[in-house]
């Protein structure tokens, strides 16, 4: 399993993108990239996912460059809403999909 | 996306007492399940690999004999935590595996928050 790396905690206010850069040298050729939302006490929610380039969704766009040893999630005009913790993930999707959660980024996004 | 059901959404109980967990996809088969264990300000560990029909694989110094898991039909897992001690109360969290759609295959339940007291 890809080890990941992401900054412990970010602040940010009402109406900025926030974004949180993960690191994953240790990729492998068929990981995929994912990133989960997570509330105090509630099981962690699905963002957004993808292998390169560039993903867009409602909520979120992901951004990996052409060697994936890193990714970047970014989040339009955050709101109060928005506070929680990131989980960047990566792992295999064609086989057991056993995924490995890393310390996480707590975003908070104040008034 | 498909959604995961868990069942208490918390728990008291005594020392000494077990607690059945449930965890259920309530619009598809999953036939691989996980649960996973967070404690306060921590991120997530997994605990086990629930497959249907077989046993379930568990983590590195997961007790298996404290933390029963069972899968009995492609909807449904249990974790059954044993003769329940304070240094068991955490938040528990199961997911289950999709193989319906291309993106998101991995979906969670909303958690479990057991007390021992």
């Amino acid at each position: 399993l890809a080890k990941t790396t992401q900054p412990i905690s970010m602040d940010s206010y009402e109406g900025q993108e926030v974004n949180i850069t993960c690191s994953h040298n240790n990729i492998a050729t068929n990981d995929y990239i994912t990133w989960y939302q997570q509330f105090p006490s509630q099981g962690p929610r699905f963002i957004i996912q993808g292998y390169k380039t560039k993903v867009t969704n409602e909520v979120a766009s992901l951004f990996i460059p052409a060697d994936r040893k890193s990714s970047t999630l970014s989040l339009p005009r955050v709101s109060l809403s928005d506070t929680a913790v990131y989980y960047c993930l990566v792992g295999d999707l064609t086989n057991d999909y056993k995924l490995s959660f890393g310390a996480g980024t707590t975003v908070t996004v104040r008034a | 996306g498909a959604v995961v059901s868990q069942h208490p959404s918390w728990v008291i109980c005594k020392s000494g007492t077990s607690v059945k967990i449930e965890c259920r996809s309530l619009d598809f088969q999953a036939t691989t399940m996980f649960w996973y264990r967070q404690f306060p300000k921590q991120s997530l560990m997994l605990m086990a690999t629930s497959n249907e029909g077989s046993k379930a694989t568990y983590e590195q110094g997961v007790e298996k004999d404290k933390f029963l898991i069972n899968h009995a039909s492609l909807t449904l897992s249990t974790l059954t935590v044993t003769s329940a001690h304070p240094e068991d109360s955490s938040f528990y969290i199961c997911s289950a595996r999709a193989e319906l759609q291309v993106n998101e295959k991995l979906f969670f339940g909303s958690g479990t928050q057991l007390s021992v007291l």
